[in-house]
């Protein structure tokens, strides 16, 4: 199926360190959301971005859904060890009867204590 | 509130053997979404139920089949088990089929 472009896609950073991915795609959403996913877990579900040009944070993490509708970044500050795990995109695009969500293939975030 | 859970969470099953999960969304959810992960296509949707009817189908053969009950539960069937459907199958439940979706742990399926 359908995947956005999500970069990078593996981070190996040290702790306190600020983290920064996003995503891409050459089709637009309405809805932006990002997840973190442990090994052996689902996604949880970080924040969600609903409207273009939309900044939102949740703790130390913000996210931005991008003014062409096409993109979206989100940003981890002063990262900690349970950081660790992998991040994924997901571009909604619903309406009517359409319905899509399409997700990134991920950015493995590693933190070194 | 409780979230999503899904049973079981880690089957092994032989190829040609047929296999149903079951997921329970958030208390007052009504849609249900399915989708694949492995490690090489990543997560890929399945399908979608909402109200009993499915509402939206993935590019997945006809061996995989689900259904939703009226109590919002959805079960999952794949039948005739190949070995590339060794995956996680993760369970998604939202208010409405437009709503932010909320995932399960997951079912960890090994064919061998």
């Amino acid at each position: 199926g359908q995947q956005l472009n999500q970069s990078p896609q593996s981070m190996f950073i040290q702790e306190g360190e600020d983290v920064s991915m996003n995503c891409t795609s050459s089709s637009i959403f309405n809805t932006w959301l990002w997840y973190k996913q442990d090994p052996g877990e689902g996604p949880v579900l970080l924040i969600a971005l609903y409207k273009a040009g939309e900044l939102t944070s949740n703790g130390r993490l913000t996210a931005q859904f991008g003014i062409t509708r096409k993109d979206s970044f989100l940003n981890i500050s002063a990262s900690i060890p349970s950081d660790v795990g992998i991040y994924f995109c997901a571009g909604l695009l619903s309406g009517g009867s359409n319905y899509k969500l399409t997700f990134g293939k991920g950015t493995l975030l590693t933190v070194n204590p | 509130k409780a979230g999503v859970t899904q049973t079981p969470r880690y089957l092994i099953k032989t190829r040609g053997q047929q296999v149903t999960l079951s997921c329970s969304p958030i208390s007052g959810h009504r849609s249900v979404s399915w989708y694949q992960q492995t490690p090489g296509q990543g997560l890929q949707f399945l399908f979608e139920y909402f109200s009993e009817t499915q509402r939206n189908k993935g590019n997945f053969p006809g061996r995989f089949s689900g259904r939703q009950f009226s109590n919002s539960r959805s079960e999952m069937n794949v039948s005739t088990l190949e070995l590339g459907d060794s995956a996680l199958y993760l369970c998604a439940s939202s208010l409405g089929y437009e709503d932010t979706q909320y995932f399960g742990p997951g079912t960890r399926l090994t064919v061998l």
